[in-house]
Parts: structure tokens; C-alpha cells; sequence
């Protein structure tokens, strides 16, 4: 079983609102990952935790903060976003491996419109 | 220089061909390569990967790496109307350990 997924599917928001994305995988997987998508252009890293821990930040505004409650679970709160911020966010997980990064499994992704 | 360049598309073949996707890399000391299919409004899907030099096939598809070159392909032998997509090269290790960075994508168009 290779699933991450992803909810919502779709959300809108106004720029005042504060609203959460969850992320899930139950393949013990021990590397989670929010990317960030517009549209005709790649995946754009946004996070990493490693084992539960923040490994990477990729210079992201304070206005997305990640969670990662347990081994399984990921969030990617949302506050005070921007019209420019509305884009498909997707969430990836890969297993433990020594290749820097081993294969990477993506959800479906939310479709984030900001009003 | 780009770091993660891949064939500007798009790439138009006959239902039936062979479809050539190249993706050259400028870190050297990259050492896992990945070629993902996404379909429109779709979320990346991951279809080869590939760490070592050669050749390594699966079904319909066949991904080749040189390091020497810094290169690496896709090919999809017989293709069909459902291969049309953007193909996504990614490339993990050596500076950017920890994460993938992602080629602009080549758009693939399976004409009947």
C-alpha cells in the first residue's frame, strides 16, 4: 500500500480565516513533506520532518505553520494567507534510506483557493 | 544554470511510438533519480526510479542513467492516448540531501 492522503480535497478561504490541512500515511514512513504547486510549474518544497522533527524550512512565510503530531499524521496550518498563496498543496512521505532522499509517495493534493 | 533541465516540450508522438524524455542534472553528486507522471489537476504520481548507471525497465517503460554525463531518460515504448501527461525528472542527494528538485516538467501529448 503506497496511499498518503489528503484532506480537505478543496478549500476556501478568505484571507482573515485560519484553517488546517491534514496529511496521513500508514506506511511507516519516517519522512513527510508539504509542497506547494501553481499552476504549468513543479512541486515547489515548502517542509520536511524527519522522524517527527522538522528538518527543513525552506524560507516559508510564518503565515503556513506545519505540525507533525505523530509518525503518521501531518498538518500544514494556515493563517492570514495572501491571494497569491492559492495553489495545490501536496503532501509527500517517503520510507527511511541512504540515498538522501528515497522515493517519494504524493497524495491527491488540497486546491487551495484564497479569497 | 538550472540545476534539474529537462527537454523542452511540448512533445507530440503517434499512439504507438516511442517517447523521449531527457532530464540532465548539474550536482554531481546527485544519486537518486526519479521520473513522476502527473495528469492534469492530478497530483504527482511516481512511474521509475533509478539509482544506478544503465539501463532499468519496467513494463512499457525504460529509464537510463549516465552520471558521467549527467544525464538521465525516460523512454515509453508504444505509446498510448493515456500517456499523455507531464513528466516530472527529480533528482535527490549530494547538496540536496533530503529533498527532491524537480525539473520544469515536459508535457506529452499521445496523438491517436
Amino acid at each position: 500500500d503506497t496511499e498518503v492522503t489528503q484532506t480537505p480535497k478543496h478549500l476556501v478561504m478568505g484571507m482573515t480565516n485560519k484553517k488546517s490541512l491534514k496529511c496521513e500515511q500508514h506506511m511507516g514512513h519516517r519522512a513527510m513533506y508539504w509542497y506547494k504547486q501553481k499552476a504549468k510549474k513543479p512541486p515547489e518544497l515548502m517542509f520536511v520532518y524527519s522522524y517527527e522533527k522538522l528538518s527543513i524550512n525552506e524560507s516559508v512565510p510564518s503565515r503556513f505553520s506545519p505540525e507533525c503530531p505523530n509518525s503518521s499524521l501531518l498538518n500544514l496550518h494556515l493563517h492570514a494567507l495572501q491571494p497569491e498563496d492559492s495553489a495545490l498543496y501536496l503532501c509527500a512521505s517517503s520510507p527511511p534510506g541512504d540515498r538522501g532522499t528515497d522515493t517519494q509517495y504524493f497524495g491527491p493534493g488540497t486546491r487551495l483557493t484564497v479569497l | 544554470q538550472k540545476e534539474v533541465e529537462q527537454n523542452s516540450g511540448p512533445l507530440s508522438v503517434p499512439e504507438g511510438a516511442i517517447a523521449s524524455l531527457n532530464c540532465t542534472y548539474s550536482d554531481r553528486g546527485s544519486q537518486s533519480f526519479f521520473w513522476y507522471r502527473q495528469y492534469s489537476g492530478k497530483s504527482p504520481e511516481l512511474i521509475m526510479f533509478i539509482y544506478s548507471n544503465g539501463d532499468k525497465e519496467d513494463g512499457r517503460f525504460t529509464a537510463q542513467l549516465n552520471k558521467a554525463s549527467q544525464y538521465v531518460s525516460l523512454l515509453i515504448r508504444d505509446s498510448q492516448p493515456s500517456d499523455s501527461a507531464t513528466y516530472l525528472c527529480a533528482v535527490a542527494g549530494g547538496t540536496s540531501y533530503g529533498k527532491l528538485t524537480f525539473g520544469q516538467g515536459t508535457i506529452l501529448t499521445v496523438h491517436p
